[in-house]
């Protein structure tokens, strides 16, 4: 599975969009994207994924740039509660591989 | 909507013990995976059952470890002769058979070995 970029940490304050940023520069055409968070003492939400469209659910929107090698995760209107790790990771989408998780985004919302 | 369960959600034991977790995945789910975590690092993968057919194990899966999905259902994973680096967090995780399906994660057991 292609190797995932993430800044380390992030502040956004409430209220306010959160970008998170996600380089996947080697990812091969049968890999999806795929975004989870962690929020402390708690196991990983699944919060989006896909494979080269843009997709938006009630939690969040997945841009997926055209070559595919970057994607952002766009939260729209964050809150004190979306302060979480947030995980982005690649996987070929057939017989149920394991995630393969690297140490993600600290995302911190600021009041 | 009940999601993955798993039980205990905090096991403190003496080193040299063994431990048992369990987990109950989504009920239609018929993939379930163990994950462990330790402080300040992204979960890592041990091993993944399709049914009741344990398919893939990791090198980290040492043989003091062994899970279980007996029955297609719920999983156990259990620990013999527990070691202090044995404490991390245990996390569960299931997906329905299908491609690109997002696995959904309990959350977790911790243990603490003395």
């Amino acid at each position: 599975d292609a190797k995932t970029t993430q800044p380390t940490s992030m502040d956004c304050a409430e209220g306010r969009a959160a970008n998170l940023p996600c380089n996947h520069s080697t990812i091969s055409g049968n890999e999806y994207v795929y975004w989870y968070r962690q929020i402390h003492s708690q196991g990983p939400q699944y919060i989006i994924h896909g494979l080269k469209n843009n997709e938006t659910n009630e939690m969040a929107s997945l841009i997926i740039t055209e070559d595919r090698k970057s994607s952002t995760l766009i939260l729209p209107h964050a809150t004190l509660r979306d302060t979480a790790v947030y995980y982005c990771i690649v996987r070929v989408g057939d017989y149920g591989q394991n995630f393969v998780f690297g140490p993600g985004t600290r995302l911190s919302v600021l009041p | 909507d009940t999601g993955v369960s798993q039980d205990p959600r905090h096991k403190i034991t003496k080193r040299g013990q063994n431990v048992t977790f369990r987990c109950d995945p989504i009920s239609e789910h018929n993939r379930l995976y163990w994950y462990r975590q330790t402080l300040g690092q992204g979960p890592e993968f041990l091993t993944y059952f399709q049914n009741e057919a344990q398919l893939e194990k990791s090198r980290l899966l040492s043989d003091r470890f062994s899970a279980e999905r007996p029955k297609g259902s719920f999983s156990t994973l259990e620990i013999q002769r527990t070691e202090q680096g044995d404490s991390a967090m245990y996390l569960c995780a299931s997906s329905s058979q299908g491609p690109n399906q997002p696995q959904h994660f309990g959350d977790g057991t911790r243990l603490s070995i003395l």
